[in-house]
């Protein structure tokens, strides 16, 4: 089975801190994405990355910055936290053989 | 940008009844699949449907996919409390990039 693991289920940051979200998978996929999910406006796509240290932008990155130095893991960066990014953080990996995204099983991000 | 709507935004059935949700668009979409995600979890892949005018079946799940290739609806019959989750679909671009786009979500609630 595929796994997808987070760092955290839960998180608790304060304004202006620096927040780090990890993502790891174990089935050697090129492709991961991680999304932020709100209450009505389903998953939106903040960044994604086709391999190693390639990444792209997606709908909403301002604010957060990405990593990905070996291929099981991408990590997510909040450089500065604020308010507006209190969140459910989910991460994924694409199997691009069936075009299945496998997901984590998400960090609720609290800022205060 | 792309969006995908969808219909209802919360449903609460009893057992035994039938149900349908939509995922609706103005764009074309070169696939479109359908995730149920539970509490505490990720989202789970249940089917990828990508010709239009196709018709899939999962047990008591029928997914459709619109002639046009830019809607989407489910269809569940004798809904149990196990259905019980959030639906949600996504659409894969015509572009070809992997910015999958996620509708607003369906909560549903199948009453015992």
């Amino acid at each position: 089975d595929v796994k997808v693991t987070q760092s955290s289920r839960y998180l608790v940051k304060r304004t202006g801190e620096k927040v780090f979200l990890e993502c790891v998978q174990d089935m050697d996929h090129e492709n991961m994405f991680w999304y932020r999910q709100d209450p009505g406006l389903g998953l939106r796509l903040i960044y994604f990355s086709y391999d190693v240290k390639m990444k792209e932008k997606g709908d909403i990155p301002e604010g957060y910055s990405v990593s990905r130095e070996k291929k099981e893991r991408f990590s997510l960066i909040l450089e500065s936290a604020s308010t507006n990014q209190t969140s459910m953080y989910l991460c994924a990996s694409r199997d691009s053989s069936t075009d299945t995204q496998y997901f984590g099983p998400g960090t609720r991000l609290t800022v205060l | 940008t792309q969006l995908l709507e969808q219909s209802p935004q919360f449903l609460s059935i009893q057992e035994g009844e039938n149900l349908t949700v939509y995922c609706n668009s103005s764009s074309v979409f070169s696939s479109l699949q359908w995730y149920r995600q539970e509490p505490g979890e990720g989202p789970v892949l249940l089917v990828t449907v990508v010709t239009g005018g196709e018709v899939k079946k999962l047990k008591r799940l029928t997914f459709q996919f619109g002639d046009a290739r830019k809607d989407s609806s489910l269809h569940i019959t004798a809904a149990q409390p196990g259905d019980t989750g959030l639906y949600l679909c996504a659409g894969a671009p015509t572009s070809g990039t992997y910015k999958y786009i996620f509708g607003t979500g369906t909560r549903l609630k199948v009453l015992a």
